[in-house]
């Protein structure tokens, strides 16, 4: 069975920088076509793709975020990290990973139940 | 404001068919064909329904098609069932900005 779960802080500082890890289950990020992407949905806003990373280390981030993105992995914890800077009110929100394959382009097969960020002083 | 736009909410009878749209621009829908379908319910991760526009991965009804004429692409699913009551959105593959860029979801009823 394959799984993802996000997990991080529920409620963050404004400036800070967001950590949040989603672990998974059931296959690896070293096979071949696979990625791992973060997506988030604000309140009463649309989802908004926010990074991706893949088998070969290659990764993308959303241009409108300006630099403020990273992304790793760790192929022997299945973990993917996701760190997102300078935290803002806007930047409250449900975030989710999922993962890709290769032959599913531009697909989420998989996802994680999410995990609510709130960012307030 | 989606860069996708979708309707609100459909609704329909068990046993109808219902058909949500999904308009794009020129850079997204209209180029490619990477749109993809998914299914939330409450409490529930999202389901993949449709990939590559038209596609189904396995175990997904054939109920569910998709299909595109020029910057909108449509998901109709067939044999409405009380099961089917949930969000609805789409997503597709940019070339212009992120990369890829969703719909604001739809609500589809089962009266």
């Amino acid at each position: 069975q394959i799984t993802l779960k996000e997990s991080g802080p529920t409620l963050v500082n404004p400036t800070e920088t967001l950590t949040l890890t989603c672990s998974f289950s059931g296959f690896s990020l070293s096979d071949s076509g696979v990625g791992v992407a973060w997506i988030r949905q604000s309140p009463g806003k649309t989802r908004e793709w926010l990074s991706w990373i893949y088998w070969n280390d290659a990764d993308r981030h959303t241009p409108l975020l300006k630099n403020r993105l990273t992304i790793t992995k760790d192929t022997s914890k299945n973990q993917v990290t996701l760190t997102l800077t300078n935290m803002g009110p806007a930047d409250t929100a449900t975030y989710q990973c999922a993962r890709s394959r290769q032959s599913l382009p531009w697909a989420f097969d998989v996802w994680g139940p999410g995990t609510v960020v709130t960012v307030s002083s | 404001q989606s860069v996708l736009t979708q309707p609100a909410s459909v609704s329909g009878s068990p046993g109808q068919s219902i058909t949500i749209s999904c308009t794009g621009r020129d850079t997204d829908i209209g180029a490619y064909n990477y749109v993809s379908w998914y299914q939330s319910r409450p409490g529930k991760t999202p389901k993949l329904l449709i990939y590559a526009g038209t596609r189904r991965p396995s175990g997904v009804p054939d109920r569910f098609s998709g299909s595109k004429s020029g910057n909108t692409d449509s998901l109709t699913i067939s044999g409405l069932q009380t099961d089917d009551e949930a969000d609805y959105y789409c997503a597709s593959f940019s070339s212009s900005g992120p990369v890829l860029v969703f719909g604001g979801g739809t609500k589809v009823t089962v009266l």
